[in-house]
């Protein structure tokens, strides 16, 4: 399995939207609703931030947001705060109980 | 407190083995998918390994295939990655994860590094 397409970077200012892409094929993305993201600050372990493509887990807030189009999945932190700046990793189901991320895009606040 | 605390981790040479456990706490540990997720140094995540809720069925990913075995024991609330024939390409933080609709419950990981 090759891994799902992010940017390797965004960035933002406080206060404003962002949104990360994660692009992959009919097998993985485009198959399944199962699109997951992640949060990752240096150090530390991934904090789910959404699943089944557009779930909220309860202690995420209502500005981490995504959707998915054909292949390509997208979150949009809205309301940048300082907090988010972190590297997002996206995640999709890939068949046959196989499981693929994304390379990883680092968000930076301005 | 739901929780996942691995150990294990380690310096070892190349073709060496290792056994990853992760202990499970605050929740039915025998009711859920566990995986093994691994993330070089510097690098993003990648997908290892899973079992089922009842350690009948494993699958891996292709890099680890035929030289890494997960398994579980639902008594002793613990996962396990026995690791051989490891490779430098193997050095990374290894973190074990309950999956509920995601990966929704992460360990904090155990560093493995295969260098001679």
């Amino acid at each position: 399995q090759s891994a799902l397409t992010q940017p390797r970077s965004v960035s933002g200012s406080p206060g404003q939207s962002v949104t990360i892409s994660c692009t992959g094929t009919s097998s993985d993305v485009g198959g399944y609703d199962y699109v997951s993201w992640y949060q990752q600050h240096p150090g530390k372990a991934p904090k789910l931030m959404i699943y089944d493509v557009t779930k909220r887990p309860s202690g995420v807030p209502d500005r981490f947001s995504a959707s998915k189009s054909g292949n390509t999945a997208s979150l949009t932190i809205s309301g940048l705060q300082a907090e988010d700046e972190a590297d997002y990793y996206c995640c999709s189901y890939a068949g046959s109980y196989d499981w693929v991320f994304g390379g990883g895009t680092k968000l930076t606040v301005l | 407190e739901v929780q996942l605390v691995e150990s294990g981790g380690g310096l070892v040479q190349p073709g060496g083995s290792l056994r990853l456990s992760c202990a499970a706490s605050g929740f039915t540990f025998s009711s859920y998918w566990m995986h093994w997720v691994r993330q070089a140094p510097g690098k993003g995540l990648v997908w290892v390994s899973r079992v089922n809720s009842d350690g009948s069925i494993t699958n891996y990913a292709d890099s680890v295939k035929g030289r890494f075995t997960i398994s579980r024991d639902n008594a002793k609330n613990t996962l396990y990655l026995q690791m051989n024939s490891l490779r430098a390409e193997d050095t990374a933080v290894y973190y074990c994860a309950r999956t509920s609709g995601g990966f929704d419950i992460w360990g904090q990981g155990t560093m493995v590094t295969v260098s001679s």
